[in-house]
């Protein structure tokens, strides 16, 4: 069954806006992960962040994660058309992911 | 480094047929492969987990004569859609872990299954 819920379902940004997307996940978690899926492919890993951790940087990729709020979110910033993608998180718990229903990202020149 | 290739990427079959998916870590060993299955526009939703040597431990609802799983090696996993039907067209999604940091998967590209 699906953890959580992502918000929005869909985003349509301009080249060089930020682009945020949020997932909140209802059990307790080792970490939390987020992923991007091009169209009709495979999921690449982009971010993992602990459950004791607060936040976390990677490039133009932000992460924040709330325990308490059981909710996470992930900004990139100056964002650029290749960034067209699906944007998933997914929460690890003993090993197994359970993904959100993902965020559908478009980014236009 | 951390490559999965899964074959074939697409693939029509009739109504009754077998299928066969294969998911191969390319550079790593993977201690676990994961099978899952992905509607349009819908999240990933896991099917089965698997370790070379041993038993698939497939996913409530999932059913594990429909949907066999061979781990053979420490690089090759296998789903074998039996006797497919219509409703069984869908992507599926292999992804392995193996590299540290263990708690990554590593993606196949998926296969599109057509069930005519």
């Amino acid at each position: 069954s699906q953890q959580g819920e992502e918000d929005p379902q869909a985003l349509s940004i301009q080249e060089g806006e930020n682009a945020t997307m949020n997932c909140s996940y209802k059990t307790s978690i080792n970490n939390l992960q987020w992923y991007r899926q091009n169209s009709g492919r495979g999921l690449v890993h982009l971010i993992l962040i602990r459950s004791n951790e607060r936040e976390k940087h990677s490039g133009r990729l932000r992460v924040t994660l709330d325990t308490s709020k059981k909710s996470s979110s992930l900004l990139i910033t100056a964002s650029r058309a290749a960034d067209t993608a699906s944007y998933f998180c997914a929460t690890d718990s003993w090993g197994k992911l359970q993904f959100g229903a993902g965020t559908q990202v478009v980014v236009t020149p | 480094g951390a490559v999965v290739s899964q074959h074939p990427s697409w693939v029509i079959c009739k109504s009754g047929t077998s299928v066969k998916i294969e998911c191969r870590s390319l550079d790593f060993q993977a201690t676990t492969m994961f099978w899952y299955r992905q509607f349009p526009k819908q999240s990933l939703m896991l099917m089965a987990t698997s370790n070379e040597g041993s038993k698939a431990t497939y996913e409530q609802g999932v059913e594990k004569d429909k949907f066999l799983i061979n781990h053979a090696s420490l690089t090759l996993s296998t789903l074998t859609v039996t006797s497919a039907h219509p409703e069984d067209s869908s992507f599926y999604i292999c992804s392995a872990t193996g590299v540290q940091p263990l708690n990554i998967q590593y993606f196949g590209a998926g296969t599109r299954l057509s069930v005519l």
